[in-house]
């Protein structure tokens, strides 16, 4: 079955400490996705891949990297910059394409990620 | 990104009623997305509009985008327990293909 699949589900980490967190898909889609989820604020989007070997800043960039060496894989670092982690962590991809193109731009999102800081 | 506004945040519905959440925007938008997140799970795609004034349905769910592409509605009849969790609407942007999320309805049904 094709689908997104991250690690850990869960992980638990103390304050100060670099945390990678994996994104793989076999979907074949071009475009890769992090998102970071609080209680009651959504989806906020962290950084993005459209291509390989390139990758954008979202709107809460600051305090995470990300590399993009393969297609299928997207792993983003919390690093010890973040000052508040503790959240859960959405990697999604889609197809990227004109807006009328069936399944073009409608995101895939794995299973989560829940960091918490202690 | 575009700003897309979701309300009611929260949304407690008694088990066959109806209810209705809404999503604005102050620009017109490309079109919009909806997305379900159960409990504890991660958001699922719905469904997409794109053009002025369309209206879809998936059994007891029905979406619309206004005529002005700047809103949209989903509207959910007889609601059931599996109807909880949380609806997500997102507007792409037509720019870069970005997508903004609204801050979600969070349902709750009482049997």
């Amino acid at each position: 079955d094709g689908g997104i699949t991250q690690s850990p589900k869960y992980l638990f980490r103390k304050e100060g400490q670099n945390v990678t967190l994996s994104c793989e898909q076999n979907l074949n889609h071009d475009a890769m996705y992090w998102y970071r989820q609080d209680p009651g604020q959504g989806l906020r989007l962290i950084y993005y891949s459209q291509i390989v070997n390139d990758f954008q800043k979202g709107d809460i960039a600051e305090g995470y990297s990300v590399s993009r060496e393969k297609k299928e894989s997207f792993p983003l670092t919390v690093t010890s910059a973040q000052k508040n982690p503790t959240a859960f962590y959405l990697c999604a991809s889609d197809r990227q394409g004109a807006l009328a193109l069936p399944g073009a731009n409608v995101l895939t999102f794995g299973a989560g990620s829940r960091l918490t800081v202690l | 990104g575009q700003q897309v506004m979701q309300i009611p945040q929260y949304q407690h519905v008694q088990e066959g009623e109806d209810f209705t959440t809404y999503c604005n925007s102050s620009t017109t938008l490309s079109n919009i997305q909806w997305y379900k997140q159960r409990p504890g799970g991660h958001p699922v795609f719905l469904i997409q509009l794109v053009k002025s004034g369309e209206v879809k349905k998936q059994k007891r769910l029905t979406f619309q985008f206004g005529e002005a592409k700047k809103n949209s509605s989903l509207h959910i009849t007889a609601t059931q327990t599996t109807d909880v969790g949380t609806y997500f609407c997102a507007a792409l942007s037509s720019n870069d293909y970005k997508l903004s999320f609204g801050a979600g309805t969070t349902v709750t049904v009482r049997a």
